[in-house]
């Protein structure tokens, strides 16, 4: 079946620190891979995605590069702000009936000045 | 524009009541979601609606029940509310099949007393 393990948090890191969130899948076939960000009293919105391997899915200076070898898809960014403390999603879609969508647990990521 | 817009933001009622939520999307979607998150943050699929069409059915209490008038709507209703029942509810939607991100709306929080 298809799962998304994601690192546990929360996170707690300095402003300008570099930040990596880690994700692993397991899918059946060909998934498409997405980070997705909750901002706190709002929905969901899209970060990023990649559809297929080797894909590089960057957004607001984050990257994630889909890893079929290691079924990973892991959240970075170079230097964080004060504004990208926000919990965050990694998710999978085998494009099956429905369009399901497999979710992680969340990270929750603090950054303090 | 608001793309996923769901209503009330905000809904506190004491247990045994019938509550709705509605959910309206502008994006010419054919599909739509209920998700429930919990106080944790984790993320439940709880229906998946294509075209009017129940297509997505997890297991949840048969006290929620979807309705989907047309395929711009998705509302959710809720008979004998329980204390457990209290988290916030997203509504999404997405085109159908391949690799396509899901828009989330802002969410409903419900509280039962």
């Amino acid at each position: 079946g298809n799962s998304v393990t994601q690192m546990e948090g929360p996170v707690t890191l300095s402003e300008e620190a570099f930040l990596t969130i880690n994700c692993t899948y397991t899918a059946t076939g060909y998934p498409s891979l997405f980070w997705y960000v909750q901002y706190p009293g709002e929905g969901l919105q899209l970060l990023l995605k990649a559809t297929k391997a080797d894909d590089k899915g960057s957004n607001k200076g984050f990257e994630a590069t889909y890893r079929k070898e290691t079924t990973s898809f892991h959240l970075e960014k170079g230097s964080v702000q004060v504004s990208d403390s926000a919990v965050y999603f990694c998710a999978l879609s085998d494009g099956s009936t429905g369009n399901q969508f497999y979710f992680g647990t969340g990270t929750s990521l603090t950054v303090i000045p | 524009d608001t793309a996923v817009s769901q209503t009330p933001k905000y809904l506190v009622t004491q247990m045994g009541n019938d509550k709705s939520i509605k959910c309206e999307q502008n994006l010419g979607h054919d599909t739509m979601y209920w998700y429930k998150q919990d106080s944790k943050k984790f993320l439940k699929i709880m229906f998946s609606y294509n075209n009017k069409e129940l297509i997505i059915n997890e297991t949840v209490p048969n006290r929620f029940s979807p309705k989907s008038p047309d395929k711009a709507h998705l509302n959710l209703h809720i008979n004998s509310l329980e204390l457990g029942d209290s988290a916030v509810y997203f509504c999404a939607s997405s085109t159908r099949g391949g690799s396509y991100e899901q828009y989330f709306g802002p969410g409903t929080r419900l509280t039962v007393t």
